[in-house]
């Protein structure tokens, strides 16, 4: 069963230490990989998408990377407005009409 | 431009109550889609309708319907609400050209739904 893994489940930060998310998934083909941001309360706020391994996408402190089996969203220099739940969801090949959710990584920044 | 709107933003139920959650969006989305979120898990698609007239069964349909009347209207029916209900659920919309598939959805701030 196509399933999506995100790790840590939980990461406090300093203002300005850089770190990694990572998003895995098990590799029955893949249509598209998104990332979304989630405020507590609201919805969750389309980030990027990545559709082939090597790809990469910026936005601000932020940047999303892709291989074959995972991908990670990097922080750098993050600051307290980017505390919030980061989600991965993962369209595969078979099965294509749902978007598969992982449970997401909650980032605390401490000013 | 208000996006997707879900109503209400809070819901408390009793078990067998039946109720309808509103989604609304005016982006002229074609494909629109129902989601819960429970603690520890990831969304989980319900239902989802790639237009006007045609609807799906997601992944964890039971207990739930939905139709779509309109390009704009995607409301989700509990029948008999049960306890497993109790979850947070969202709206999501996109455009469904040139693959939509691939197109990013954009969601509601979700409706809070507790059955007692």
């Amino acid at each position: 069963e196509d399933q999506v893994t995100q790790s840590p489940e939980a990461l406090r930060l300093q203002e300005g230490e850089s770190s990694s998310l990572n998003c895995s998934y098990t590799v029955s083909g893949l249509r598209g990989l998104f990332w979304y941001r989630q405020d507590p309360g609201k919805g969750p706020e389309f980030l990027f998408t990545l559709y082939s391994a090597g790809e990469e996408k910026e936005k601000e402190r932020l940047k999303a990377t892709l291989t074959k089996k995972e991908s990670f969203l990097h922080i750098t220099a993050p600051k307290p407005e980017d505390s919030a739940t980061y989600l991965c969801a993962v369209r595969f090949l078979l099965n294509d009409y749902k978007l598969s959710f992982g449970a997401g990584t909650t980032v605390t920044v401490r000013a | 431009n208000a996006g997707v709107t879900q109503t209400p933003k809070f819901q408390v139920l009793k078990t067998g109550q039946s109720m309808t959650l509103q989604c609304a969006q005016d982006m002229n989305h074609e494909y629109m889609s129902w989601y819960r979120q429970d603690p520890g898990m990831g969304l989980r698609l319900i239902h989802y309708s790639v237009g006007a007239g045609i609807t799906d069964q997601g992944e964890v349909p039971n207990g739930y319907n939905v139709s779509r009347s309109t390009t704009e209207d995607f409301p989700l029916r509990l029948l008999s609400a049960a306890p497993s209900q109790t979850s947070v659920y969202f709206c999501a919309s996109s455009y469904s050209a040139p693959d939509w598939s691939n197109q990013p959805q954009h969601f509601g701030d979700g409706t809070r739904l507790s059955i007692l």
